[in-house]
């Protein structure tokens, strides 16, 4: 299994700023996953993550949007630039464990006026 | 690029009886199948898989169908309980496991009535 911790869980952001999210692991993947939820709504998938190399974006999403980093096995940032009201959702993090299973955070529930 | 349906949207089972809920995909190179379950203010959390070469898992009161032929996947929840309350999600992937993205359904909304 995996653990994973988000930060921060919930966040009220004035519209044109950025926020950036964190995502901790408590051991070591190669995969790291993005994905938004938002209200009421299913997971869509925005980037997939692996260390040392450049997310890949999924359609409709883009790195100016969403810059993505990834400076090691156990963390991730998502930012969410230049924001709108239409930004507010849950982003969640998700890794593939070791059991080749994807694991969830709890998320980030963002609000954005 | 990969579609998934569900069906239903809710669903509300008196406690005690059986729950099912129906997943169609589209994309014939799928071959992995998880359900995960969502509490409020909670992530997804993994509840049962199946991978395309298997047609049928088992865990407890939980068990998954999987039809390659006709694209279809069903989760089956018998015996339920208050605690089964909750949205639940089906999603496919091309990967074989979690080393691929996940494309997800829209979700059923499970209540179950005392």
């Amino acid at each position: 299994s995996a653990v994973i911790s988000q930060k921060p869980s919930r966040d009220i952001c004035q519209r044109g700023t950025s926020l950036t999210i964190q995502c901790q692991v408590d051991s070591q993947v190669t995969m790291m996953f993005w994905y938004r939820q938002q209200p009421g709504q299913s997971l869509t998938l925005i980037a997939t993550a692996n260390q040392g190399s450049e997310a890949t974006y999924e359609s409709g999403f883009v790195i100016d949007k969403f810059p993505i980093s990834r400076p090691n096995l156990t963390f991730s940032t998502l930012t969410v630039s230049n924001m709108s009201p239409e930004d507010s959702s849950i982003y969640l993090c998700s890794v593939e464990g070791s059991d080749n299973i994807q694991y969830f955070g709890a998320g980030t529930r963002l609000s954005v006026l | 690029g990969e579609n998934v349906e569900q069906h239903p949207s809710t669903l509300s089972v008196q406690e005690g009886d059986s729950a099912v809920i129906k997943c169609t995909y589209s994309d014939s190179a799928s071959n992995y199948f998880p359900w995960y379950k969502q509490e409020l203010g909670k992530g997804p959390q993994l509840i049962i898989d199946i991978r395309s070469n298997v047609g049928e898992k088992k865990d407890q009161r939980i068990a998954v169908t999987l039809n390659k032929t006709a694209k279809h996947f069903s989760l089956h929840i018998t015996e339920t309980q208050p605690e089964d309350s909750a949205v639940y999600f089906c999603a496919a992937s091309i990967g074989g496991g979690g080393a691929d993205g996940l494309t997800f359904g829209k979700g059923t909304h499970l209540i179950i009535q005392p």
